[in-house]
């Protein structure tokens, strides 16, 4: 079993919807979560990053982590169609950087 | 800015040959590298860790007779993929870090593709 697990595997929202993108990890010496943004034929880009229990924004975008259930969640407002692409969620761990990554949420947004 | 500039961007290759990639970290000393291959199916695997002076760590179902890789300076790291058979297609990606909690820096990727 994958130690990072997305859901949902592929969402699609209507354009200025809301999606909400999830990601839990099975080891408990995880304790930060990167997301990153893959459009197709590139390379992935980091969005966000939280360390920390709570909630961080930046722009459209807004990032929860509970660090009790090792969940985090990446939600979009007011989305568009550039925002379709594949979201991959990466974990770490103290003492190691090294980011062992989910499968992905591959995001549509139909106009 | 930071920029990770990965090398080739697509390679075809015979089965049974093996090619090489490379990346090169450009305004940031690139203390660590991974290397990571991307199936079709879009699965990510981590591949192997390599920190300047450390040993080099590989994954599980990974082995350095298989991808042999150098890291041997600040700037530039290098992954082959020998023997390559049809099970190695897919977009390896080289991501590469200053240190501590600092962001990973994606290069384009490398499409293999055998034959």
């Amino acid at each position: 079993q994958q130690k990072v697990q997305q859901s949902p595997e592929s969402l699609i929202v209507p354009e200025g919807g809301m999606a909400s993108l999830n990601c839990t990890s099975s080891d408990r010496n995880v304790d930060y979560f990167w997301w990153y943004r893959q459009h197709s034929g590139k390379s992935p880009k980091m969005l966000m990053s939280i360390f920390s229990n709570g909630e961080k924004e930046e722009g459209r975008f807004t990032v929860h982590l509970n660090k009790a259930s090792l969940h985090t969640s990446l939600h979009i407002r007011d989305s568009q169609p550039s925002d379709s692409a594949l979201y991959l969620c990466a974990a770490s761990t103290s003492g190691s950087w090294q980011l062992i990554f989910g499968s992905g949420t591959q995001l549509t947004v139909m106009p | 800015g930071a920029l990770v500039y990965q090398y080739p961007r697509r390679t075809i290759c015979k089965s049974g040959t093996s090619m090489r990639m490379e990346c090169q970290a450009v305004g940031f000393q690139a203390t660590s590298v991974a290397w990571y291959r991307q199936s079709p199916q879009k699965t990510f695997e981590l591949i192997a860790l390599s920190t300047v002076n450390s040993a080099i760590k590989y994954e599980q179902n990974f082995t350095q007779e298989k991808f042999p890789i150098s890291h041997p300076n600040l700037s530039f790291s290098s992954m082959t993929v020998l023997n390559a058979y049809l099970e190695d297609r897919g977009l390896y990606l080289c991501g590469a870090r200053a240190g501590g909690w600092t962001e990973v820096f994606f290069g384009k990727g490398t499409r293999l593709t055998v034959v």
